[in-house]
C-alpha cells in the first residue's frame, strides 16, 4: 500500500513563527508536492519538487520556501507565519505515472 | 493553457438517487484525466482516471465518468446514491506534456450531501 505521511495533523502557531511541515512518502517517488486547500478555491499548489535538491514554483510560493535534502521527504517552510496563511495543507507524491497519492493533511491555525 | 471547471460547488440528492457531478476542462492536447474524493478531514484518494483507453472509465464505490472530446467534458456519475458518498470530489487535468512531473491542475470542487 501506498503511504504519504504529514508530520502533523493540526497546528497551532503565533504569527511570525518559523514553521515547518513534513511530508515523507515511501514509494521512492520523484515528484513531490505541496497544495494548500481553502474553500471555495480548491487545491492551488505551492511548490513542487521533481527530484532531490530540485524545486519549483507553483501557483502561489509568496510566503513559503521548501526543501528536499532527501528523495522521501518534502519539507514546507513558511519563514514568518501569518495570518492568512491559516489553512489546510496537502502534501502528494507521484512517480512516472500521472496518479498523485495524497497525505492526510496538515490543518494549520495561525493566531 | 489549461484549466478544469466543476460546475455546481454543492450537489444535494437522495439517498438512491442519480449522482452527477459535472467536469469541464481545457488542454491543447488529449489530456490525462482524474477523479479524486475527499471525506472530511481526510487527503485525497483516487476515484478513477482516464489515460486514452476506454472512454468510459469505472472507479472504486460504484462510481464512473466518461471521457467526451467533443463535449470537452468528463463528469461523474453514479447511479445510486449511499450517505457514505456525502464528500468533496475534485477533477484535476494533466497535461500530457508535463505528465513526466505528474502535475496535476483542480477544479474547485464539488461537494455531494446526500439526503436521507
Amino acid at each position: 500500500d501506498v503511504k504519504v505521511t504529514q508530520s502533523s495533523r493540526y497546528l497551532v502557531k503565533r504569527t511570525g513563527e518559523k514553521v515547518f511541515l513534513e511530508c515523507v512518502q515511501d514509494m521512492d517517488h520523484e515528484n513531490m508536492f505541496w497544495y494548500r486547500q481553502d474553500p471555495g478555491l480548491g487545491l492551488r499548489l505551492i511548490y513542487f519538487s521533481y527530484d532531490v535538491k530540485m524545486k519549483e514554483k507553483g501557483d502561489i510560493p509568496e510566503g513559503y520556501s521548501v526543501s528536499r535534502e532527501k528523495k522521501e521527504r518534502f519539507s514546507l517552510i513558511l519563514e514568518s507565519a501569518s495570518t492568512n496563511q491559516t489553512s489546510m495543507y496537502l502534501c502528494a507524491s507521484t512517480g512516472r505515472g500521472e496518479t498523485q497519492y495524497f497525505g492526510p493533511g496538515t490543518r494549520l491555525l495561525v493566531l | 493553457a489549461q484549466s478544469v471547471t466543476q460546475l455546481g460547488s454543492h450537489v444535494s440528492v437522495s439517498e438512491g438517487a442519480l449522482v452527477l457531478l459535472r467536469c469541464n476542462y481545457s488542454s491543447s492536447v488529449p489530456p490525462y484525466l482524474f477523479w479524486y474524493v475527499q471525506y472530511p478531514n481526510q487527503g485525497l484518494q483516487l476515484l478513477l482516471k482516464y489515460t486514452s483507453a476506454a472512454t468510459l472509465v469505472k472507479g472504486i464505490n460504484g462510481f464512473e465518468a466518461e471521457f467526451k472530446k467533443s463535449e470537452t467534458s468528463f463528469h461523474l456519475t453514479k447511479p445510486s446514491a449511499h450517505m457514505s458518498d456525502a464528500a468533496e470530489y475534485f477533477c484535476a487535468v494533466s497535461d500530457r506534456r508535463s505528465s513526466n512531473t505528474g502535475k496535476l491542475i483542480f477544479g474547485q470542487g464539488t461537494t455531494l450531501q446526500v439526503k436521507p
